[in-house]
């Protein structure tokens, strides 16, 4: 039974750039969630998807945006990006928005 | 709002010696609480959770924690350190949400080093 995946594992982005990260949820969940994780940090809650809708964000501007497919995956898009976007994204499924699995995680750097 | 806060940034144990990590919470209503370990360059892993019911949890990988509604706490134990515990490890308190859900909070993170 494969767990939640990430791709890519790591990128290298410019400031003003745009990245799209991918999320496979662990199987038979329908809710993924998104997180930063900044170094020396925990993560921070992002948003939420649950039936191909955001539920529920946190203090995140704009600039991040997602979506959830009909297969449960997600992505997150990060527009316009700045250097304080560099952080481990870390991707959690559940089933009907319960407890989260984690996924390894994407490292972003931004250049 | 909640918050967590875990006291201690770095925790140095040798192995076999027995372990505490502390965890202060503050929520207003039943918390939901977590523990998670992350290995380096890991994601994370869920170790145990409390949710209602008796106050000592027990997780995976020998690992306890009990819940102190009193001193809004929910300190993680475990009786003997192994060197393979050496991560980062996260408490978290989920804030109740629309339709079931959780949306968890985290603390900083305590890191665990372990000498042999």
């Amino acid at each position: 039974d494969a767990g939640v995946t990430q791709s890519p594992t790591h990128l290298i982005k410019t400031r003003g750039q745009q990245v799209t990260l991918r999320c496979s949820p662990k199987s038979g969940h329908d809710t993924v969630s998104w997180y930063q994780q900044a170094l020396g940090q925990g993560p921070q809650f992002i948003f939420q998807y649950y039936e191909e809708e955001e539920r529920q964000r946190g203090n995140f501007p704009d600039r991040f945006s997602g979506h959830q497919f009909p297969n449960y995956s997600s992505e997150l898009n990060v527009n316009a990006l700045l250097l304080g976007d560099s952080a481990l994204y870390l991707c959690a499924s559940s089933l009907n928005r319960r407890e989260q699995y984690f996924g390894p995680g994407t490292r972003l750097t931004v250049t | 709002a909640q918050s967590v806060t875990q006291p201690d940034i770095h925790i140095t144990v040798s192995e076999g010696a027995s372990l505490e990590l502390r965890c202060n919470y503050s929520y207003g209503a039943t918390p939901y609480l977590f523990w998670y370990v992350q290995s380096p360059g890991q994601g994370l892993q869920l170790l145990l959770k409390y949710f209602s019911g008796d106050t000592l949890v027990q997780g995976i990988k020998g690992f306890e924690a009990e819940f102190k509604r009193s001193q809004s706490s929910f300190n993680l134990r475990k009786p003997s350190v192994h060197w393979s515990d050496a991560a980062e490890y996260f408490c978290a308190v989920g804030m109740h949400a629309s339709g079931g859900s959780y949306i968890p909070t985290f603390g900083r993170g305590t890191s665990l080093i372990v000498h042999p």
